[in-house]
């Protein structure tokens, strides 16, 4: 399963876009980059998955290089409710295949 | 996006006992789940694996006698910590994938169980 490496914690203010990037230099071919959202206390929530250059959805793009060796999340004008953790997988997808979840970056969104 | 069930949502338990947790999904066929433990500040941990109808496999470490999963449906997993000793005490979140298109795309999580033991 390939690694990822994310920043630990980033600060932003409500109406600012962030971008959260992740680094996974060891990606296979068949993998998919996924992000999820945890809150407090709760399970993670989908929020994005790409496989290359670009994924857009009602709440976040995602962007991914040709050498799909990091991608970027980038959250659109954020609010106060998006303060949470954000988690970059790589893996395949289907079945049996595994979710392994890495540190995640702890967002913090201030007035 | 589909629902995964998980209960209770929380549990206290004495020392010594056993507590199950039950993990469903509400609107898909899940032919996989998994297991996860979460700690205070920390990540997701992937406890074990399994497939409805076998027997899970587990994660290095994790004592398949403790941690008992039964995936005897394809809406229902079950995870049961015996003998639980405060050292347990964790929040833990069961996951979901489907079998085919679209539902095995993505993994959808239940909302945690977080379980005391005193």
């Amino acid at each position: 399963l390939a690694k990822t490496t994310q920043p630990i914690s980033m600060d932003s203010y409500e109406g600012q876009e962030v971008n959260i990037t992740c680094s996974h230099n060891n990606i296979a071919t068949n993998d998919y980059i996924t992000w999820y959202q945890q809150f407090p206390s709760q399970g993670p929530r989908f929020i994005i998955q790409g496989y290359k250059t670009k994924v857009t959805n009602e709440v976040a793009s995602l962007f991914i290089p040709a050498d799909r060796k990091s991608s970027t999340l980038s959250l659109p004008r954020v609010s106060l409710s998006d303060t949470a953790v954000y988690y970059c997988l790589v893996g395949r997808t289907g079945g049996g295949n595994k979710l392994t979840f890495g540190t995640g970056t702890q967002l913090k969104v201030e007035l | 996006g589909a629902v995964v069930s998980q209960h209770p949502s929380w549990v206290i338990c004495k020392s010594g006992t056993s507590v199950k947790i039950e993990c469903r999904s509400l609107d898909f066929q899940a032919t996989t789940m998994f297991w996860y433990r979460q700690f205070p500040k920390q990540s997701l941990m992937l406890m074990a694996t399994s497939n409805e109808g076998s027997k899970a496999t587990y994660e290095q470490g994790v004592e398949k006698d403790k941690f008992l999963i039964n995936h005897a449906s394809l809406t229902l997993s079950t995870l049961t910590v015996t003998s639980a000793h405060p050292e347990d005490s964790s929040f833990y979140i069961c996951s979901a994938r489907g079998g085919q298109k679209p539902m095995n795309t993505e993994a959808f999580f239940g909302q945690g169980t977080r379980l005391t033991v005193v």
